[in-house]
């Protein structure tokens, strides 16, 4: 079967940094992908990691370890805006999404 | 550019009524379409899933089923709704494997069974 773990809430203060982890299992994989969606709204497109490493977009950088079914979502300089639900993803036949992770950022 | 519609975007249904949700993609051919619907605070789950014309993967969702009668076009239907129906349906596409591989969503329905 596939299944993501990742955590249910994480909070922090303005200008910190904050990294969501997500632990994967699934028969097929072609990447993971992680998705942000702000409260009523759909998920959008963060980032892609479909080799081992690092990406970094801007103040968000995602990592991917294949090996460990292991990648992680790091968010800098937080600011109130990235308050928000975020999930990841793995690509292998089809799209599937972990529970989320709810981000709430203080000032 | 590519563009997803999903209409509408709340309904409130009594049970035991039927359900049409359509979504319609513009801007891109041969789409993966896929349905997702998320209870309040939960995350996504995966209910149907399209590879072209008339290819539909279930995963089951016993009183739902999904159609794509065009290649843009995948719509959500139940012939009666339950309680547990209730939830935000989403729509998305992506276009398969490949560097980027976002996966876009629509706006989403919020449906309400009373």
């Amino acid at each position: 079967g596939q299944s993501l773990e990742q955590p249910s809430e994480v909070t922090a203060v303005e200008g910190a940094i904050v990294q969501i982890n997500c632990t994967y299992q699934t028969s097929g994989f072609y990447g993971l992908s992680w998705y942000q969606q702000h409260d009523g709204g759909a998920p959008t497109f963060l980032s892609y990691n479909a080799l081992d490493g690092l990406e970094e977009t801007g103040r968000f950088s995602s990592f991917l370890s294949r090996s460990d079914s292991y990648g992680y979502l790091l968010l800098q300089e937080l600011q109130m805006k990235d308050s928000a639900s975020y999930f990841c993803a793995v690509r292998g036949g089809d799209m599937r999404f972990g529970a989320g992770t709810r981000l709430t950022v203080k000032p | 550019s590519q563009t997803i519609h999903q209409w509408p975007a709340t309904l409130v249904q009594p049970v035991g009524s039927p359900l049409s949700l359509e979504c319609t993609v513009e801007g891109t051919s041969n789409p993966n379409l896929y349905w997702y619907r998320q209870a309040a605070g939960r995350g996504l789950q995966l209910l149907f899933y399209s590879v072209g014309i008339g290819q539909i993967s279930s995963e089951v969702p016993q009183n739902l089923s999904a159609s794509r009668p065009q290649d843009r076009q995948f719509i959500l239907s139940s012939k009666k709704l339950l309680l547990s129906d209730s939830g935000f349906y989403l729509c998305a596409w992506n276009l398969g494997q490949g560097a980027s591989d976002t996966q876009y969503f629509g706006p989403g329905t919020r449906l309400t069974v009373l």
